[in-house]
């Protein structure tokens, strides 16, 4: 019964570099959703999978991000010739229900600085 | 696109009195969810309320939903020093979720 696990849990890259953020979602949970988190604010939606189908990436800021979801479990967040703006806590939650509607369970986030 | 206001930004009580912060959306919603986040750690769901005029209570905590289904509360009484943290509502529509900027409370001993 481990909750949502996100790694690494700390990731510092140079502007330019790429840059792969993963997610352990709970066993069994239909949803994901991919958060980004600036300092004082409040998580903004990046992406929400439902099993495998990546169903709404709207929040994705730009062609540099892309998310996958390929065996409907484990996820990855890309981040490509990463940018300052990008430094921030990348936050990822599961849920047992389909839909955005439902109780989500975090995982711890990763921080990622770009210097 | 959907908007999420919360107020206000941050307060700060001393333990004992109470707290309350506010919810608005621009759209009416399907539901909405409270989640607290502690200094440091990740957002903890906390409760969803899902119908016209609804009111739940988790000890100290009350949440209600708007009769129209765009406005939120939380009420804490007494507050303690564990209820530190910052308390986020987010509004689910059709097929969006958004989260408000946050309540940041500060409880001093």
């Amino acid at each position: 019964g481990a909750g949502v696990s996100q790694s690494p849990r700390y990731k510092v890259a140079k502007r330019g570099q790429d840059v792969a953020l993963r997610c352990d979602p709970i066993s069994g949970h239909v949803s994901l959703f991919w958060y980004q988190q600036a300092l004082g604010q409040g998580p903004e939606f990046l992406t929400y999978f439902q099993n495998e189908a990546q169903l709404d990436k709207s929040g994705l800021p730009s062609d540099r991000f892309f998310a996958e979801r390929p065996e409907g479990s484990v996820s990855t967040l890309k981040i490509q010739r990463t940018q300052q703006e990008d430094s921030a806590v990348y936050l990822c939650a599961s849920s047992a229900y389909r839909g955005p509607g439902y109780e989500q369970y975090f995982g711890p986030g990763t921080r990622l600085t770009v210097t | 696109g959907q908007q999420v206001m919360q107020i206000p930004q941050y307060q700060h009580v001393q333990e004992g009195e109470d707290f309350t912060t506010y919810c608005n959306s621009s759209t009416t919603l399907s539901n909405i969810q409270w989640y607290k986040q502690r200094p440091g750690g990740h957002p903890v769901f906390l409760i969803q309320l899902v119908k016209s005029g609804e009111v739940k209570k988790q000890k100290r905590l009350t949440f209600q939903f708007g009769e129209a289904k765009k406005n939120s509360s939380l009420h804490i009484t007494a507050t303690q020093t564990t209820d530190v943290g910052t308390y986020f509502c987010v509004g689910s529509g059709y097929s969006t979720l958004t989260f408000g900027k946050g309540t940041m409370l500060l409880v001093s001993p």
